[in-house]
This record gives C-alpha cells, sequence and structure tokens, in this order.
C-alpha cells in the first residue's frame, strides 16, 4: 500500500516570501500521478497543482510549482510571492495509475498561516 | 459547469433521525465519491460509485447509506447516527476513464456539508 507523509503539521510564511512544503510518499510502482490540494477554512478542496510521475519537467501552477524527484519520491510544493488568500491546509495526494485506480491516498496536511 | 455541489451546507440531527445529504455534478464525470473529514485531518474515502455502481465501499457502518440515483447526483442516507459522526462531509467527483495513462482522474470537491449529531 503507498504512503504519503508530510512532516510539517504548520509552517508560516511573511507575505511576498517564498515557502515551500514537503511531501514524501512510498510506493512500488513506476506510473502514478501526485496531486497538491488546498483547503481554506471556507472548506472546499480545491486543486492546487498536478504531476504525472513520468514526466520528468516539474509541473508549475503561476505562483506555485513542484520539486519533484522521482527516486527520492519526493514532491514538495513551492508558493512565491505568498498571498494571504494562500493560508490554507495544503495536502498532498497520490494516485496510482494501476487498472481502475480511483482512490487517493492523503498525507496528513500542512496547516500554512501567511503572515501580513 | 465544472462545480460540485452539496447540499444542506449545514446540518443538526439526533441520533434517531433520519436525513440526506445530497450531491450535484454536471461535469459528465462517471466517478462519485463519499468523503468524511476530522478538523484538521485529511479526508477519509467512505464510498465511490462508477458509472452508478458502488465500487468501493470502506467499511462503512451501515448506518450510512449511499445512493446513485443517476450519472449526475448522489446520495448519503444517515440514520441513527452517532456523536462520534459529526464531521464534515464531502462529495467528489472524477472524470474515470478506467485508470491508466488515459488521465490524470483529478478529483473535483464539493464545498462539503457539515453535520452535528447529537
Amino acid at each position: 500500500a503507498q504512503t504519503v507523509t508530510q512532516s510539517q503539521p504548520e509552517m508560516s510564511v511573511q507575505e511576498a516570501e517564498t515557502v515551500t512544503l514537503s511531501c514524501t510518499y512510498d510506493t512500488s510502482e513506476s506510473d502514478y500521478y501526485l496531486f497538491w490540494y488546498k483547503q481554506p477554512p471556507s472548506r472546499q478542496m480545491i486543486l492546487v497543482i498536478r504531476q504525472e510521475a513520468y514526466k520528468q519537467q516539474n509541473a508549475t501552477e503561476n505562483r506555485f510549482s513542484v520539486n519533484f524527484q522521482k527516486a527520492a519520491k519526493s514532491f514538495s510544493l513551492k508558493i512565491s510571492d505568498s498571498q494571504l488568500g494562500d493560508a490554507a491546509m495544503y495536502f498532498c495526494a497520490y494516485r496510482s495509475s494501476a487498472g481502475s485506480a480511483r482512490q487517493l491516498t492523503f498525507g496528513s496536511g500542512t496547516q500554512l498561516t501567511v503572515l501580513p | 459547469d465544472t462545480e460540485v455541489t452539496q447540499t444542506p451546507k449545514h446540518l443538526v440531527m439526533g441520533m434517531t433521525n433520519k436525513k440526506s445529504l445530497k450531491c450535484e455534478q454536471h461535469m459528465g464525470h462517471r466517478a462519485m465519491y463519499w468523503y468524511k473529514q476530522k478538523a484538521k485531518k485529511p479526508p477519509e474515502l467512505m464510498f465511490v460509485y462508477s458509472y452508478e455502481k458502488l465500487s468501493i465501499n470502506e467499511s462503512v457502518p451501515s448506518r450510512f447509506s449511499p445512493e446513485c440515483p443517476n450519472s449526475s447526483l448522489l446520495n448519503l442516507h444517515l440514520h441513527a447516527l452517532q456523536p462520534e459522526d459529526s464531521a464534515l462531509y464531502l462529495c467528489a467527483s472524477s472524470q474515470d476513464l478506467g485508470g491508466g495513462r488515459a488521465s490524470y482522474n483529478e478529483q473535483f470537491f464539493g464545498p462539503g456539508t457539515r453535520l452535528t449529531v447529537l
């Protein structure tokens, strides 16, 4: 079974600065998908960024980028130019590409505070 | 339409009540999910429907009963709940192209129903 670990329960960043959230995972598969979801106090889980394991290029979405290290099984999220609206719980998630797999395996989450 | 809607937003019920949560999506997704989420924890998968058939039941107690009347709707019927069932209940949907490399098959989440059992 796959596991996802987020070792930072809480992080804080000054507005306009850069912060990196860590995520490691354990799997014996070679093909899979990785996601970062954001859950603000409004509760809705929003997809921030996604990465396919067989693509070597790191995904980027505006101020959000990932550092995907397949050999190290690491998938960190970098938020540049942090904004107050980035404050949320961030979850890293894994999905197998095998068969009809639909389940997401979530990490325990990192609570990000943005300081004005 | 790229959203998943859930009703009601909040629900308070007694342990003897029967209530239902509703989820709707119009993105043509064929997989729909129910999750339970406690505060500051990740979502826990409860049920997965694929093409309107129940494909995964994560050993959820029978006081939770899912129903998928059609490809756009997902219900969760609640009966004789316990106070420990109080949580945020999230619905999600995905394309469900059968896995493999065909698609990220990412899940789109609704805003959730905050359930309190007294």
